[in-house]
């Protein structure tokens, strides 16, 4: 079952800039994942909030979680060209799965 | 180097003919899980393990088959590929299956 959907589903942004990509989902959950994928490869892992935090940083990369909106953020600031890429949004639930969403696209324009 | 491995990256088969995609971890991770990525569909997951010997179905599991006799490997088994089965497939595996995923480099699934 998908469970986190991202939005939007794409987002083109001068280098430089910040991006900002947003993240619901449907029931509860214990954790919120953020991941990179370049160009058909593998995801990568950034950043994991759990359900009691509420925000959470990483470099240039901070997330919020907002439990009573079932929603989350990810915003990339002083965004560069290697930031080119699809972000996904994955949730747990009670069923060992962890759910992905279908991603936003990242374009970073020199 | 903590690394997921999957073979072969692309591969192009014919409807019927039994393939297997072998994913091993070196990381000494209890969880595995197998996902297909579509356009437009994110990933789905296909099947998952929380140990040895103790795998489970996920979201998409039809025409798939998978098993976990060691640890550090969880083939993906096609047992009779059709064109719909085309996709990108990527294998998985964490400490836990609420924690960070570690990805292969993916699978290029071409049934003709």
């Amino acid at each position: 079952s998908q469970q986190g959907e991202e939005d939007p589903q794409a987002l083109s942004i001068q280098e430089g800039e910040n991006a900002t990509m947003n993240c619901s989902y449907k029931t509860s959950i214990n954790n919120l994942q953020w991941y990179r994928q370049n160009s058909g490869r593998g995801l990568v892992h950034l950043i994991l909030i759990r359900s009691n935090e509420r925000e959470k940083h990483s470099g240039r990369l901070r997330v919020t979680l907002d439990t009573s909106k079932k929603s989350s953020s990810l915003l990339i600031t002083a965004s560069r060209a290697a930031d080119t890429a699809s972000y996904f949004c994955a949730t747990d639930g009670n069923d060992y799965k962890l759910s992905f969403g279908a991603g936003t696209t990242v374009t970073v324009r020199a | 180097e903590a690394q997921v491995t999957q073979n072969p990256r692309y591969l192009i088969t014919v409807t019927g003919k039994k393939l297997t995609v072998t994913c091993s971890q070196n990381m000494n991770h209890e969880y595995m899980s197998w996902y297909r990525q579509d356009p437009g569909l994110g990933l789905r997951q296909i099947y998952y393990s929380m140990n040895v010997e103790v795998t489970d179905k996920g979201d998409v599991p039809e025409g798939y088959k998978v098993s976990r006799k060691e640890k550090r490997n969880f083939p993906l088994i096609l047992e009779s590929p059709s064109p719909n089965q085309t996709s990108l497939y990527f294998c998985a595996s964490s400490s836990d299956s609420y924690e960070k995923l570690f990805f292969g480099s993916g699978t290029q699934l071409s049934v003709l």
